[in-house]
């Protein structure tokens, strides 16, 4: 069975520093991976993907994230964090679809990211 | 082009109440799912629609929960009778079929509050 772990629940950075959000995921063959945000009162956005291809991912509002096989993470990250980016952030990964096209997703637990000014 | 949408966005119900949450996906998404995060943990999958027929339904808990898609366009999640342990916040999203790999998008989702 695939799952997803989010080590943290709470992270903090100060406005300006580079910021790491933590995913390690486990699935019996190649991962789809996902992070999404969710910003108060609002759904689930989506930022970045990874499926195939450069292990490092570009995705929204400046974010990416770098699949890395060997460790099994997909940790998301940012060069210069925003107050605007404070948010609970979400890892998911997903099996290899079937035929018909789309599988469901399991998420990790959440971690609540603070921006302090 | 507009998003997933939920309605209500709040529902507050006595236990042994009914509920009826609903979906409109994106136009043209045939993959509808239903998730449910509880207070704290993480956000699980309910179920799985391709068009009207249910794909995949290992997630839903018990026989209190019912899922419809008539017509495969917006899909209703009842819940009857509602117990506490209902109370979370429902998610739909939706996806485009025949892309492998697309994302799911997500609808603000519905706060359940079972007193």
């Amino acid at each position: 069975a695939q799952s997803v772990a989010q080590p943290e629940d709470q992270v903090n950075v100060a406005e300006g520093n580079p910021l790491t959000v933590k995913c390690t995921y486990s699935v019996s063959g190649n991962p789809y991976l996902f992070w999404y945000v969710q910003y108060p009162n609002r759904g689930l956005q989506f930022l970045l993907k990874y499926i195939t291809g450069d292990n490092l991912v570009k995705g929204s509002y400046g974010f990416e994230a770098e699949f890395n096989k060997s460790q099994t993470s997909f940790h998301l990250k940012k060069p210069s964090a925003l107050v605007s980016d404070s948010a609970l952030y979400f890892c998911a990964v997903r099996d290899k679809p079937s035929n018909f096209g789309n599988e469901k997703l399991t998420f990790g637990t959440g971690t609540r990211l603070t921006i302090i000014p | 082009e507009a998003g997933v949408t939920q309605f209500p966005s709040h529902s507050v119900i006595e236990k042994g109440q009914t509920v009826t949450l609903r979906c409109d996906p994106i136009s043209g998404h045939d993959n509808l799912y239903w998730y449910r995060r509880v207070m704290g943990k993480e956000i699980k999958f309910l179920l799985h629609f391709v068009k009207e027929s249910k794909q995949d339904e290992s997630g839903m808990p018990n026989n209190r929960f019912l899922a419809e898609r008539t017509g495969g366009t917006y899909s209703t999640l009842k819940v009857q009778p509602a117990e506490l342990e209902d109370s979370g916040v429902y998610f739909c999203a939706s996806s485009h079929r025949q892309a492998s790999g697309m994302a799911q998008y997500f609808g603000p989702g519905t706060r359940l509050t079972v007193t």
